[in-house]
């Protein structure tokens, strides 16, 4: 089993939808967790922490299940501009070395 | 947000030359970096873990006689290719943590090697 999955899609919504995508960890000692979203040929940039009380920045919600070993990512009122590949990453013990998911990637139409 | 540089953004060579890549961290101090290299459709993966004044750790996999890394100070971190062959290009990309465990990225290098 993969240290951290992801449904890779793609994920096609139109415009003004809401989308939520999940992310499951199977180490049940890690701490720190981020969404980063990665455009084409582009590096990834951090799109948001996810705190323990869960997170709001705009149209984006990020939630932390440690019972349930997940992080989720909701996308309201989609744009076409949020059309990327959204990485889920995980830090585990003292390390801090990232373990990343495959990405999940969304296409936003028309 | 913090910054991380790379340099060279894009490097075309021949096969049997060897490439350095240089990853910065230019307003904060990073004693650990990692290199990464994502082909076309594909995640990342993690190549290596660049620790500031020691060896590098490597993933399983990766040769560390053909990708040497040093990290010689606490913002800057090195990447040679040695002696690249075609199936070595890829966009490799390097990070760095700030203080609060983020994961800065810079902006790739994109290798061909003909």
């Amino acid at each position: 089993r993969k240290e951290v999955e992801q449904d890779p899609g793609p994920f096609n919504v139109p415009e003004g939808a809401t989308v939520a995508f999940n992310c499951t960890y199977s180490n049940s000692a890690s701490q720190s967790f981020f969404w980063y979203r990665q455009d084409c040929r582009k590096e990834p940039k951090l799109l948001m922490s996810v705190y323990s009380s869960g997170n709001e920045d705009g149209r984006f919600t990020a939630q932390l299940n440690r019972a349930s070993q997940y992080i989720s990512l909701l996308i309201r009122d989609s744009k076409l501009s949020d059309s990327a590949t959204y990485l889920c990453v995980v830090l585990s013990g003292g390390s801090y070395i990232p373990t990343f998911g495959r990405g999940t990637s969304l296409i936003v139409h028309p | 947000g913090a910054v991380v540089s790379q340099h060279p953004s894009w490097v075309i060579c021949k096969s049997g030359t060897s490439v350095k890549i240089e990853c910065r961290s230019l307003d904060f101090q990073a004693t650990t970096m990692f290199w990464y290299r994502q082909f076309p459709k594909q995640s990342l993966m993690l190549m290596a873990t660049s620790n500031e004044g020691s060896k590098a750790t490597y993933e399983q996999g990766v040769e560390k006689d053909k990708f040497l890394i040093n990290h010689a100070s606490l913002t800057l971190s090195t990447l040679t290719v040695t002696s690249a062959h075609p199936e070595d290009s890829s966009f490799y990309i390097c990070s760095a943590n700030d203080s609060w465990e983020t994961q800065y990225f810079g902006p790739g290098t994109r290798l061909l090697v003909l």
